[in-house]
């Protein structure tokens, strides 16, 4: 069974830190792995995308990397803001055709930025 | 462009009635995936449609069904009520076909389900 976890399950950090947010799944076969950020009474909201072959993407403050050997992968924030407490989801795309109803979700990991 | 709209926002139901949750995709988008979001748990896949077919649906009951209209906006229906049905729950459109845009998605905010 495709599974993915998260780790912590909840955060807090003083604003201007940093932290990262952990993903390890079992999902195969492995296509793409996507971080969305979901605000409380918001939907998920794309950050970035991993492929296969990537092993760093940055998006701003947001950074991603993939071990696709050991099937982790982590999302650094850096210089957090009062607007990055949110729910980060890690989300595995399963196949080659993508679709999503071939993505298995994570339970989220919960960040709170405080003054 | 609009964004991909859910309604209502919140709805409170008793065990045994029956719901219905609405979805208006990003304009010119055919495909459309509902998710629950329950507490605690990931998003899981619900149903999807596509050009006005089921296309596909998840490991759920028949009691949750639904339909997709000729103007490509959906209907999330959940029949017969339980408590554990308490959740949110989101619609997405794919930004585009294949491989990279099909799982791309762009989600509604949500209709929050709450049955007592």
């Amino acid at each position: 069974k495709n599974q993915v976890e998260q780790s912590p399950q909840s955060l807090i950090i003083l604003e201007g830190k940093n932290c990262t947010l952990q993903c390890n799944y079992t999902v195969s076969p492995f296509s793409n792995l996507r971080w969305y950020k979901q605000d409380t009474g918001r939907g998920p909201v794309s950050l970035t995308i991993m492929t296969f072959s990537e092993n760093t993407k940055s998006n701003g403050r947001y950074t991603a990397t993939l071990d696709a050997d050991t099937k982790q992968s982590s999302l650094h924030i850096t210089a957090s803001q009062l607007s990055d407490s949110a729910s980060y989801i890690c989300v595995v795309s399963a196949g080659l055709t993508g679709g999503g109803n071939k993505l298995t979700f994570g339970t989220g990991t919960q960040l709170k930025v405080e003054l | 462009e609009a964004g991909v709209t859910q309604s209502p926002t919140h709805l409170i139901k008793t065990r045994g009635q029956q719901a219905t949750l609405r979805c208006s995709p990003i304009s010119g988008h055919t495909s459309v995936y509902w998710y629950q979001q329950a507490l605690g748990l990931g998003l899981q896949f619900l149903l999807w449609y596509d050009e006005g077919e089921e296309r596909n649906r998840g490991n759920f009951p028949p009691r949750f069904s639904g339909r997709q209209f000729p103007n490509y906006s959906s209907e999330l229906n959940v029949n017969a009520l339980e408590l554990e049905d308490s959740a949110l729950y989101l619609c997405a459109t794919p930004q585009g076909r294949g491989l990279s845009g099909a799982n791309v998605l762009t989600f509604g905010a949500g209709s929050r389900l709450t049955v007592l």
